[in-house]
């Protein structure tokens, strides 16, 4: 099984600022990895797949990148709403594994 | 606009079984992967089981295998999960979720439905 493992555990950042969560993964998934993010109550919400390519409805602000073990997500400009947990994904190999999560707090 | 729908969530004893289901609509649902995934209260997340287009293959997390079973019908537009031998630790909300018709990633989940396993 391949484990994602993420950092920060969380983040604690002023809105207009930069955010830079980490992904890295226990072997290589090429480009197969996906962001989710996940407010308080709802269900994720896809943000980026194949490490670098927005969902649908995405702000621009959102961005990813990274190949191999090594990922970034980067939210170049906090916005209040950003508050959530981010969730990195692989599709590599079954079964499918989740990060353990970022949490973003807005101060 | 795509919806899926889930029920069954309850309360269950150990040993007990119960079976979700996730209505879909808005989409063909007959030519997607679809997805249970789960989310123990204050945890993350973990991908329960998929199940292809026309149920023909089945995967599983180890976790739960030999104890619950995908299954799906698509005259009905419906996704199933069929647990048995249920333990305190399935005790989450589970997601019912389609993914993109060509890749794994998870682009529609449903509201979820609870499932507590307690004595």
């Amino acid at each position: 099984e391949i484990v994602l493992t993420q950092s920060p555990a969380t983040l604690s950042l002023s809105p207009g600022e930069r955010a830079t969560l980490s992904c890295r993964a226990s072997q290589s998934v090429s480009s197969y990895l996906a962001w989710y993010q996940q407010k308080p109550g709802q269900a994720p919400r896809l943000l980026i797949y194949d490490a670098s390519n927005r969902a649908t409805g995405i702000p621009a602000r959102f961005s990813g990148s990274g190949s191999g073990t090594d990922f970034t997500l980067t939210i170049s400009s906090l916005e209040p709403e950003d508050c959530a947990v981010y969730y990195c994904q692989q599709r590599t190999t079954w079964p499918f594994t989740f990060g353990p999560g970022t949490k973003v707090d807005i101060k | 606009e795509v919806q899926l729908v889930e029920s069954g969530g309850d309360l269950v004893q150990p040993g007990g079984s119960l079976r979700l289901s996730c209505a879909a609509s808005g989409f063909i649902f007959s030519s997607f992967w679809m997805h249970w995934v789960r989310q123990a209260p204050g945890k993350g997340l973990l991908w329960v089981s998929r199940i292809n287009s026309d149920g023909s293959t089945t995967s599983y997390a180890d976790s739960v295998k030999g104890r619950f079973t995908i299954s799906r019908d698509n005259a009905k537009n419906t996704l199933y999960l069929q647990m048995n031998s249920l333990r305190a630790e399935d005790t989450a909300v589970y997601y019912c979720a389609k993914t993109l018709v060509d890749k794994s990633v998870i682009d529609f989940w449903g509201q979820g439905t609870l499932v507590t396993v307690s004595s």
